[in-house]
């Protein structure tokens, strides 16, 4: 069966310190990967999203950036943090067929100080 | 383009009330459409799944219908427990040619709180 796996679960940042958190899937090939932030409140905003090794797609202009180094890889990165950065970051995957839902690692809880 | 519209909430319950979240969308294609959980701290997790018109979602004794003509999906229970206390949202997928991604529009998420 498929996995997904995202750590740090929690952390704890500086303004201005860099950031890298990872994501990566276990039991499919090829898999469209997602990068999610829900902050205060509910709901939830897609930030990035990937359909092949290298292949970066950016939803919103931020300070993240978003890589795919391996297949079943994908890494949120920023060179400096900003207080307004702070949130619960969610990795998904998805199937390659429309029907198929998205599933989602139990996510980082990012607090910059 | 694509959007869901979900009742926000809080909705509060007693314990064994019927739970009623109205969700409704506008699609430009062909969409699947979805209700996800999200447990206190935890990500989300696909609760139950309708791919076309009249098909029925179900699980856990949650239901949703697929209803085009009223472009709904609405989510159901008989029965709310303590345990059912979370966050619940509704998403489309839109069913588009061309490409292979499937990128998903949730609604803002209705918060449910089930008093024992």
């Amino acid at each position: 069966s498929q996995t997904i796996h995202q750590w740090p679960a929690t952390l704890v940042q500086p303004v201005g310190s860099p950031l890298s958190l990872e994501c990566t899937v276990e039991g499919t090939s090829n898999p469209n990967l997602y990068w999610y932030r829900q902050a205060a409140g509910r709901g939830l905003q897609l930030l990035f999203y990937s359909v092949g090794i290298g292949q970066i797609s950016s939803e919103v202009p931020q300070n993240l950036s978003a890589s795919r180094p391996q297949d079943r890889q994908f890494i949120l990165s920023s060179k400096k943090l900003l207080l307004s950065d702070s949130g619960f970051y969610l990795c998904a995957w998805g199937g390659r067929v429309s029907n198929q839902p998205q599933h989602f690692g139990d996510g980082t809880r990012l607090s910059i100080l | 383009g694509d959007s869901v519209t979900q009742m926000e909430g809080p909705v509060t319950l007693s314990e064994e009330a019927f739970l009623t979240i109205n969700c409704t969308y506008t699609a430009t294609g062909y969409p699947s459409l979805f209700w996800y959980v999200q447990y206190p701290g935890e990500g989300l997790q696909l609760l139950l799944k309708a791919t076309k018109a009249d098909d029925k979602g179900s699980n856990k004794g949650f239901e949703a219908t697929y209803r085009k003509e009223t472009t709904s999906f609405h989510l159901e229970k008989g029965s709310v427990q303590v345990s059912d206390s979370a966050v619940y949202f509704c998403a489309l997928s839109d069913r588009r040619s061309g490409g292979s991604n499937y990128k998903l529009t949730f609604g803002k998420g209705t918060l449910l709180t089930v008093n024992p």
